[in-house]
């Protein structure tokens, strides 16, 4: 989407390898989000910063870790992957009130 | 445990008629309620977000309500077409503590709209 961008679009890795994905913004906008999709679980928010270098746990953090040095770009990184990671990663942003989202257009992790 | 719910899964009707997707919320104390819409493979797009404060907000042939005090969200398709057969999802930003504009998901309602 115009304004928040993902890559990879698709990763294919094995297990024990550490991940990266980036998501970046134009938008400048303070709060960013890492969910993931899941048959059966729907979206699920694993991290989200609140500023740069201000993060927290969500949902279903175990695995990940995050880094925000940088108001445009929010690192989301597998430190062992696992093939429970097998997902769809989804950024979001949004600015402070009315917390109107919008998404990136993810990305597809297959761990094998 | 805050969560939202969808009913119904999974509609499937005939081109050009009006329906109804419905989301419950287990805590009247939110933010805000969006609709997004997700296509196969896709992200999501926002379709509309109704704050706190407000009853309902429309766009087109969509319109949603939202009942906080019953805990409640309708989402109303006018007219509908194939081009609108997608996922459907609600989601809700909880009230309360260092929510952060944290969004709650259903799990969404599949909408097949033949012609």
């Amino acid at each position: 989407d115009a304004g928040i961008t993902q890559s990879p679009r698709h990763k294919v890795t094995e297990t024990g390898t550490p991940v990266t994905l980036r998501c970046h913004q134009t938008e400048n906008h303070r709060y960013m989000y890492w969910y993931r999709q899941d048959p059966g679980h729907g979206l699920r928010l694993i991290h989200y910063s609140y500023g740069v270098k201000d993060t927290d746990k969500g949902e279903v953090s175990d695995g990940y870790s995050v880094s925000r040095s940088k108001t445009e770009d929010f690192l989301l990184t597998l430190e062992s992957a696992t093939s429970s990671q097998t997902s769809v990663y989804f950024c979001a942003i949004s600015g402070t009130g009315p917390w109107g989202y919008t998404f990136g257009s993810g990305t597809r992790l297959t761990v094998v | 445990k805050q969560e939202v719910t969808q009913i119904p899964a999974a509609l499937s009707v005939p081109e050009g008629e009006n329906l109804v997707l419905n989301c419950s919320f287990t805590d009247s104390a939110i933010y805000n309620l969006q609709w997004f819409r997700q296509d196969p493979g896709k992200g999501l797009t926002s379709l509309l977000l109704i704050q706190s404060s407000q009853r309902e907000q429309t766009s087109g042939r969509l319109n949603a309500s939202l009942d906080k005090s019953s805990g409640r969200s309708t989402l109303y398709i006018a007219a509908s077409q194939p081009g609108d057969s997608a996922t459907y999802l609600c989601a809700v930003s909880f009230a309360g503590g260092t929510s952060y504009g944290k969004l709650t998901f259903g799990q969404g309602t599949i909408l097949t709209v033949h012609p």
